[in-house]
Order: structure tokens, then sequence, then C-alpha cells
């Protein structure tokens, strides 16, 4: 099992750029959420999905989408990038339920001019 | 959200032990999760507490009371690999919140 995996793993990007963050897992997980993680702030929540075709919103929506198409990738997309999304962001997966571990992917760090 | 406090930062000393707080918000909680995460790494699991009481795993061991909204992780025999940030997260059924981190320092 490859885990979770995140490409890429470093992005530059200037202001009002799009690109998508990928991320992948081999666990047939139920669950997977973004995360930003920033200096001072901690890991927060953009965006989570319970399954297929279910998404919803985190801590920190604004400025990203997410789509969850298949059980196995749930990429996030930043639409006009802007210099206050530079972050290091990390995808997470577990099994559906309570009781169960996140995983986490190695991130990607962002950093938007 | 799940508003989390624990501490910034912490030293001690290599060999000793230390204890790492952590309040939350009890509504909509389902469990505690407790991850380490090493400067430049994705977090790794530790633990998770559901009931009340204490759990030991080796040398880590992680407490939870439900009633007051309070967790902490209890680490011995400090080694300077120790040196980290660890980051207690309230689980509601469908995610995960996280505080600010502890970043740890073992000093010899």
């Amino acid at each position: 099992n490859a885990g979770v995996t995140q490409t890429p793993k470093f992005q530059v990007l200037k202001t009002g750029q799009s690109m998508t963050l990928q991320c992948a897992q081999d666990m047939n997980h139920e669950y997977m959420s973004w995360y930003r993680q920033d200096p001072g702030m901690g890991l927060r929540l953009i965006h989570y999905s319970v399954g297929a075709g279910i998404t919803d919103q985190g801590e920190v929506p604004n400025g990203y989408n997410v789509s969850r198409s298949t059980t196995e990738d749930f990429p996030l997309r930043l639409l006009s990038a802007a210099p206050s999304q530079t972050s290091v962001y990390f995808c997470a997966s577990r099994k559906k339920g309570g009781a169960y571990e996140q995983y986490f992917g190695p991130g990607t760090r962002l950093t938007v001019t | 959200g799940q508003n989390i406090d624990q501490p910034t930062e912490m030293t001690a000393t290599e060999g000793a032990i230390v204890q790492i707080n952590c309040t939350y918000q009890t509504s909509g909680f389902n469990g505690l999760f407790w991850y380490q995460q090493h400067a430049g790494e994705a977090p790794t699991f530790l633990s998770y507490n559901v009931l009340d009481g204490l759990e030991e795993k080796g040398r880590f061991s992680s407490f939870l009371s439900r009633s007051k909204g309070y967790s902490y992780l209890l680490l011995k025999e400090l080694q300077m690999k120790d040196s980290a940030s660890y980051l207690c997260g309230s689980g509601g059924y469908q995610k995960v919140t996280f505080g600010i981190g502890t970043k740890l320092q073992v000093i010899p």
C-alpha cells in the first residue's frame, strides 16, 4: 500500500494562477480531508468528504474547491491563487466512523508570489 | 469548530517526564486524537481516546476526561528524538479539527 499520496511536493504560483493539488489513497477509506498548516495557526480544515460525491466545508474553505468523484481521489483546486494561500497543504484519509486514525499524506508546500 | 487549546511551546530534559495538556469544547465531541509531527514532515498518529481514563502505549500515555473537556499526553523517559510538535485533535463523527500544536524541545 502506498497510503496517502500527494502531488506535487513543491509548487510556486503567481497571484491569479490556478492549479489543482492532487491527493489519492489506496486504503479504501471513505473519509478524506484537506488541511492547511501555517506557523502559529496549526492544522486548519479546508474541506472534507465522507464518500464519493459528498463534500463539505471546513473552517477555511474560501478560495478552494473540491470534488470527490471516486473513493480514491480528492483533488483540491485553487481557482485564483493569492499570497494568503501560501502554506503547506496536507491531505488525510480515514475509515468511516469516529474511531479511526487519520493517515496523512507527505504534504505540498505552496508559495504564491 | 471545536475550540482547542494547548500550550505553544514546552522544554523538557532528556530522561524526564513531560505532560502536554489540551482542552476542547465538548459539544459534538466524539473522541480525542494525539499526533506527533517532526519538523518538515507529516503528522503521525499517536493515540485516540473515546472513553474517560488513561491509555498507555509504551513511553506514551494519553488521558481523557469527557466531562471536563480535558486531555493530556504524557511522555516518559524523554529522548532527543521526541523533540517535535504534538497536535491535539478533537474528532466529531465526520471531521477532525486540531489545536495549534505544542512544540516540545528536549534538551540534554
